[in-house]
């Protein structure tokens, strides 16, 4: 069975620049997550769809953190404009069925931010 | 709010030096709780999910416990391949968040 997919799996950007980040999580999984891990620190939930929808973005820093899941699949998490304090690993999770089962991890994108 | 701790933060075990990480929490409404190992550059990787006090699960060298306050993860007779950070996390009634702990890093030496 194949894991969940990110890409890209490192990036270094300037402050102020936009980054996008792609996750592809396991076939048929209807919960997918994105987790803001920080060097040093438990990761943290960012965004949580059950299927299309959004079950809980109440830590996504809104004003430049953005997340969509197309057709209940694949999903992007974007940062426009990017801090320093936003360098950290972002890691995407996916369950098979209601919220909060047994969660699946892809390998993380690590952003730099300089 | 809800608050999970994790303690050592490190541990440096002989191997074969049997010991026990500690996850203490706060919950409104525990509804379960998961223990992962992370390695280095890669995600978590889910080990155990326990729902009600008094349970208990096992997998090769590390059974894992709940009480009504916190949770153990003993590991017994570790090898060096063990050496990895373990995050706890807890989600509650509202099953909509899931919130981890910082995570106990382990060293076995051999």
């Amino acid at each position: 069975e194949a894991g969940v997919a990110q890409s890209p799996r490192y990036k270094i950007i300037e402050k102020r620049q936009s980054v996008a980040f792609w996750c592809n999580p396991i076939s048929g999984h209807a919960t997918l997550y994105w987790y803001q891990q920080i060097l040093g620190q438990g990761p943290k939930l960012l965004i949580q769809f059950q299927n299309n929808g959004v079950v809980d973005d109440s830590q996504l820093p809104k004003d430049r953190f953005s997340a969509e899941r197309l057709k209940g699949v694949d999903s992007t998490l974007k940062i426009q404009p990017a801090k320093l304090e936003d360098s950290a690993v972002y890691l995407c999770a996916s369950s098979l069925g209601r919220v909060n089962t047994e969660a699946f991890f892809g390998q993380g994108t690590r952003l730099t931010v300089v | 709010e809800d608050q999970v701790t994790q303690s050592p933060e490190a541990l440096r075990l002989q191997e074969g030096e049997s010991s026990s990480l500690n996850c203490s929490y706060t919950v409104s409404g525990l509804r379960g709780l998961f223990w992962y190992r992370q390695d280095p550059g890669k995600g978590p990787e889910f080990l155990f999910t326990l729902y009600s006090a008094g349970e208990e699960k096992e997998k090769e060298r590390l059974k894992a416990t709940l009480t009504k306050k916190e949770s153990f993860l003993h590991i017994t007779a570790p090898k060096p391949e063990d050496s990895a950070t373990y995050l706890c996390a807890v989600f509650n009634t509202g099953g909509f968040k899931t919130i981890f702990g910082a995570g106990t890093r382990l060293f076995v030496k051999a």
